[in-house]
Parts: C-alpha cells; structure tokens; sequence
C-alpha cells in the first residue's frame, strides 16, 4: 500500500510570495495533520483536519491556512512567506483517534 | 502548556555499545506517548506508542519504557543502520471524535553507531 504522499518534494520561493503543499493520506485514513519542522528541531503542530473540518490549529500566524478535500487530501497554504518559514513540512495521516500517525516524506521549503 | 525535553542532544557509539536516551514530559492528561525515528531528509517513521506508566514495547534491538514522568528508549547493541534521529511526542488533553490529535516534539537525539 502507498504511503503518505507529499508534493512538491522541493520547493523555492521569494519573501512575499505565496505557496501551496499538497498531501494525500494513506488510503482510508480521514485525518491529516500538518507539522512545520525547522532544521535541527522537533516538528511543530500546524493543523489538523479531519472530515473536511479544522479539528486543531497550533501557534500560527493567520498566513498560515489549510483545508481537506472529500477524498480527504489536504492543502497547506502559506501567504506572505517570510525568511523564517523555511523548513521541512510534514503531513501525517491516521486511522483513528489516538493511532500512531504515519508521515509522508515532506516537502523542503526554502525562502530567498 | 505540553513540555517534552529530550536528552542528550547527540549521542556517538560504538557498534555494539548499548545505551538510552531520555525524554522527560509535562503534559496535563497524557494520551500517549510516541517514539519515532527520523533519518536527514524524511519523515518520521513510527517506533512505538506507549499509553501507561509501566508499559514497555520491544522492536528489534530498541525497548522504550514508560513512567508517569519520562520514557527511555534502550539501544542494545546498536549497528550503524540504527544511525538516526529520534524523536518522542505526546499527545495529550480529553480525547474527542478525531479532535485534539496534535501531538508535541522534543527536539530529538542525534545518534551515530561507529562501526
């Protein structure tokens, strides 16, 4: 079976710009969270989604925005990016409350 | 505020060498507590989850244990494939319907096993 599945792999902006990520769960999961993980860190919880609705929101700014989609993929998206929000991003997806949550392999965001 | 504090930050053995690393928490309402590892460049890959003081998961060459305080995961005779980050989280609160699912990072222990 597919993992979870992350695109772009790679991506490079300029400050002020705007992006967009993209995940698909693994198949049959309904929840998908999204973690911001700056080099050398620990990552940190963004946003959760779970049938179509925002079930959690972290310590992030409003340019920070995501939604899920009935096949229960998601988009993060990222306005106005600014230096600090290069990082690795991550979406985890799981089967049900509570289970380990399985993340895909990130999409690395650089801004110039 | 959920607190998770990882030690040591790095950690170099030798092949063979057995060890643990540490993670302390301060969460209100543990749920779980997970280990994952993470090799540069990928996502975390799922170790184990641990639910209550006294539980213990075994995998291959690595055991993490759990008290109401702290979790360490045991390294016996590593090889230099267990070359990794790892990284534990919780998760915590009042379990709801897919609600409340953020789980919250240490900041990981480096580990390099020198052959």
């Amino acid at each position: 079976d597919a993992g979870v599945t992350q695109s772009p792999t790679h991506l490079i902006k300029t400050r002020g710009q705007h992006v967009t990520l993209r995940c698909s769960p693994i198949s049959g999961h309904k929840s998908v969270s999204w973690y911001q993980q700056v080099l050398g860190q620990g990552p940190q919880f963004i946003f959760q989604y779970y049938e179509k609705e925002e079930r959690g929101r972290g310590n992030f700014p409003d340019r920070f925005s995501a939604r899920q989609f009935p096949n229960y993929s998601s988009e993060l998206n990222v306005n106005a990016l600014l230096l600090g929000d290069s990082a690795l991003y991550l979406c985890a997806s799981s089967l049900e409350a509570g289970a380990r949550q399985f993340f895909g392999p990130g999409t690395r965001l650089t801004v110039l | 505020e959920d607190q998770v504090t990882q030690s040591p930050e790095a950690l170099r053995l030798q092949e063979g060498e057995s060890s643990s690393l540490n993670c302390s928490y301060t969460v209100s309402g543990l749920r779980g507590l997970f280990w994952y590892r993470q090799d540069p460049g990928k996502g975390p890959e799922f170790l184990f989850t641990l639910y209550s003081a006294g539980e213990e998961k075994e995998k291959e060459r690595l055991k993490a244990t759990l008290t109401k305080k702290e979790s360490f995961l045991h390294i016996t005779a590593p090889k230099p494939e267990d070359s990794a980050t790892y990284l534990c989280a919780v998760q915590a609160g009042v379990r709801s319907n897919f609600g409340n699912e953020k789980l919250t990072f240490g900041t990981g222990t480096r580990l390099t096993i020198i052959p």
